[in-house]
């Protein structure tokens, strides 16, 4: 059965802090590693997908990384503004999401 | 632009009642979906429509029909209302293009509570 597993829960940053969340999987057949950001009482919003091991992904501070067993959603000099939940979802024949970490970045 | 439209965004019910949550997308997205969002369990995939008159179960269906009649609207019907079923509902959409990318526009969710 496709699992996803998300780590830590939540995460407490000071602003510029740098970190990373982890995503965990188990797949057969991975068709696409999913990355959502979710605001307090907002629906997910996609911000990338990778399909393979070594693929990289960035967005102003974010940076997504693959590899055959995990991925890696690193965050780069952290504002108050990324406080956020964020995804993981990966994709075999539908979409298994994990159950989030929940970043917090103190100023 | 709207995006996805969900309605209502809170919703009491007691239990064995029967209710609608609706559901509308305004991009002309083939593929439609609900999830429920519990703590702790990430979302899970309740139902899913990939065109108008096609609908197919996700991973947690029971007590939940749908029907998808047009390709904007994908009501999600509760039965008979348990306290099992309390959650946070999210409807998603995309096209097959962003299904392929992974993209999912998703609404703002709508909050429901049997007491």
């Amino acid at each position: 059965e496709d699992q996803v597993t998300q780590s830590p829960e939540a995460l407490r940053l000071q602003e510029g802090e740098s970190s990373s969340l982890n995503c965990s999987y188990t797949v057969s057949g991975l068709r696409g590693l999913f990355w959502y950001r979710q605001d307090p009482g907002k629906g997910p919003e996609f911000l990338f997908t990778l399909y393979s091991a070594g693929e990289e992904k960035e967005k102003e501070r974010l940076k997504a990384t693959l590899t055959k067993k995990e991925s890696f959603l690193h965050i780069t000099a952290p504002k108050p503004e990324d406080s956020a939940t964020y995804l993981c979802a990966v994709r075999h024949n539908d979409m298994r999401f994990g159950a989030g970490t929940r970043l917090t970045v103190k100023p | 632009n709207a995006g996805v439209t969900q309605t209502p965004k809170f919703q009491v019910l007691k239990t064995g009642q029967s209710m609608t949550l609706q559901c509308a997308q305004d991009m002309n997205h083939e593929y439609m979906s609900w999830y429920r969002q519990d703590p702790g369990m990430g979302l899970r995939l309740i139902h899913y429509s990939v065109g108008a008159g096609i609908t197919d179960q996700g991973e947690v269906p029971n007590g939940y029909n749908v029907s998808r009649s047009t390709t904007e609207d994908f009501p999600l019907r509760l039965l008979s209302a348990a306290p099992s079923q309390t959650s946070v509902y999210f409807c998603a959409s995309s096209s097959p293009r962003d299904r392929g990318t992974g993209e999912l526009f998703f609404g703002e969710g709508s909050r429901l509570t049997v007491l």
